[in-house]
Formats: C-alpha cells, structure tokens, sequence
C-alpha cells in the first residue's frame, strides 16, 4: 500500500532564511514523487516532480527536492523563504504502476513571517 | 489552455438534498480523480477512472455518494441525499493514464444545512 507522512503540520520561517518542508513515503517499487501547493480558497497547483535520474529536482517558484531512496524521503527545499511563499504544501507518492492512485500526505502549513 | 473545469464552484443546499458536482477534465486527459478535503480528515481520493471506467472507488464514504463517467470529457460526482457532515471541498483532477502529474481544478465547495 502506499502511503505519504508530513511530520509537521506547520513550518514557520523568517524571511531571506532557507526552508525545508519534510516528506517521507512508503510505495512498492520504484515511486513517482510530487509536491504541490495551495494558496487559499484555491486547487492544488504542481510544483515539481520526481520521476527518474537526477535525485534534486527544481521547480516552480525557486522551490526544488531531494529525493533520497534509502532514507524513503523526498523533502522539499528553498534557498530563501518570500512571504508570498506562504501556503499549505502537500507532498505525494505514486507507484509506477499505470493504473495506479495518486496519494497525497496530511499537508504542512508554510508561513513566512516577514 | 483550458484546466480542469468543475461547477458549481459554491454551494450550499439542505440536508437531505440531492448534490450533483460536474467535472471536464483537461482534453487528451484519460484518468479522472475525485478528492474530498476537510479540515479534519485533510484531502482523501473519493474514486478514480481510467478510459472513463472507474478503478478504485474504495475511498467513497458509503452509498450516498455516487460518481459517473459517460465520456472522455465529463464526469459527475452526486450525492443523496446530502448530510451536514458531507460539508468539504470537492476537487476533480485529471492526468494521463501512463503519464504521472496530475492536475486539479478550482474545487466546488459544498455547504449543507
């Protein structure tokens, strides 16, 4: 079964200061891994994913992840924190399979104080 | 490039109604997903399609909810009748069966009294 665990159901950053939003995942096989963002009263917006390769992978905003197999986590990262920046964060798993579901974690609030 | 497209984008209706969510999915999309989001239970997969045949409905909360997808284009989700408790935010999303991103639309957000 697969499964995604945000630890932290808030992360608070100053400012210019680097974040990390923490995510680890349970899935058979090789996984499909993703973030995604949502500003208020909104859907979820793509940030970035990882499929294959490269284990950092960059996306929108700045924003970019590791994907670190033996440790099953794939935290999300930015060198300096906007306040704009500020929105809940949901990491996600899925497994290679074709017909497989998309599971999403519990969502980390992100709030940038400026 | 037209998103996925839900409607209504807000409703509030009375207990014991029927509610009926609309879906287009973005074209050239063949899986569909339906996801509910509270505050307390966060965002669940309610059912997903594939080629407009659902896979995995094992999310759907009991035999109120209803989900359908007569076409490529068009999926709805129903419930009846609607409790105060099925009160969330209901979002369609789609993807490429073998592709791997999936995107959601706007959400219709569901009051019941």
């Amino acid at each position: 079964a697969q499964s995604v665990a945000q630890p932290e159901d808030q992360v608070n950053v100053a400012e210019g200061n680097p974040l990390t939003v923490k995510c680890t995942y349970s899935v058979s096989g090789n996984p499909y891994l993703f973030w995604y963002v949502q500003y208020p009263n909104r859907g979820l917006q793509f940030l970035l994913k990882y499929i294959t390769g490269d284990n950092l992978v960059k996306g929108s905003y700045g924003f970019e992840a590791e994907f670190n197999k033996s440790q099953t986590s794939f935290h999300l990262k930015k060198p300096s924190a906007l306040v704009s920046d500020s929105a809940l964060y949901f990491c996600a798993v899925r497994s290679y399979s074709s017909a497989s579901k998309i599971i999403f974690g519990s969502g980390t609030r992100l709030s940038i104080r400026p | 490039d037209a998103g996925v497209i839900q409607s209504p984008r807000h409703e509030v209706t009375e207990m014991g109604q029927e509610v009926t969510l609309r879906c287009k999915p973005i074209s050239g999309h063949n899986s569909l997903f339906w996801y509910r989001q509270t505050m307390m239970r966060g965002l669940e997969l309610l059912i997903y399609f594939n080629n407009n045949v659902p896979i995995d409905d094992s999310g759907m909360p009991e035999d109120r909810f209803s989900a359908k997808m007569p076409n490529a284009s068009f999926s709805t989700l129903k419930i009846q009748p609607s409790e105060p408790r099925d009160s969330a935010v209901y979002f369609c999303a789609s993807s490429l069966v073998d592709g791997n991103t999936i995107y959601f639309g706007e959400g219709s957000w569901l009051t019941v009294v």
